[in-house]
């Protein structure tokens, strides 16, 4: 079965500092990847995803994320963090028979001003 | 759009009453998922439909859940009686089947006293 692991459960950075969360997965297939960001007391919003061809993908705010297939992992970056960033990020793996996705147990991120 | 659309946001019950937890989703996706978020477990996913059809039910933990979609853009979730460990965070999300992105509701905050 697919899995996700994100082996930092909070990470705090300073602000303007560079960020990377850490994303490993377990799938035998090629895997759909994707990283949500949750805000306090608010939904999922998806930040970006991977499904196929180039493995460093862009996505909103800032983030980007590296597929390495060598290594299972899927890290998010940013070059330079904002305040505004500290929320939880969720790493997950969509299964290629269906779209039902199957999450990581989180990153806390807090910024320092 | 609107986004997907949950409701309540909050839901306050005394053990053994019935809860019922209702979701909108996006006009136009025919996927529909509910998850359940909680401190110990993470996110979970309970069961989801594909064009109003309970496609994987596996992960409603119990007799006492059940979910309904009667139309593409309703669907409910009921636990009846409910239990104090019901208490956590269930969201609704939406997509369709072949994006793999999915759109989570602000979610609704269950506590079970």
């Amino acid at each position: 079965a697919q899995s996700v692991t994100q082996p930092d459960i909070h990470i705090t950075v300073s602000e303007g500092a560079s960020l990377e969360l850490r994303c490993n997965y377990s799938y035998g297939a090629t895997p759909y990847l994707f990283w949500y960001v949750q805000s306090p007391g608010q939904g999922l919003q998806l930040l970006l995803k991977y499904f196929s061809g180039d493995t460093l993908v862009q996505g909103i705010k800032g983030f980007e994320a590296e597929f390495k297939r060598s290594q299972s992992s899927f890290n998010l970056r940013k070059p330079s963090v904002h305040w505004s960033d500290a929320a939880e990020y969720f790493c997950a793996v969509a299964t290629g028979g269906g779209n039902k996705l199957t999450f990581g147990t989180g990153t806390q991120l807090k910024v320092e001003l | 759009d609107a986004g997907v659309i949950q409701s309540p946001r909050h839901e306050v019950t005394e053990m053994g009453q019935e809860v019922t937890l209702r979701c909108k989703p996006i006009s136009g996706h025919n996927s529909l998922f509910w998850y359940r978020q909680t401190m110990m477990r993470g996110l979970e996913l309970l069961i989801y439909f594909n064009n109003n059809v309970p496609i994987d039910d596996s992960g409603m933990p119990e007799d006492r859940f059940s979910a309904k979609m009667p139309n593409a853009s309703f669907s409910t979730l009921k636990i009846q009686p409910s239990e104090p460990r019901d208490s956590a965070v269930y969201f609704c999300a939406s997509s369709t089947p072949t994006a793999f992105e999915a759109f989570f509701g602000q979610g609704t905050r269950l506590t079970v006293v």
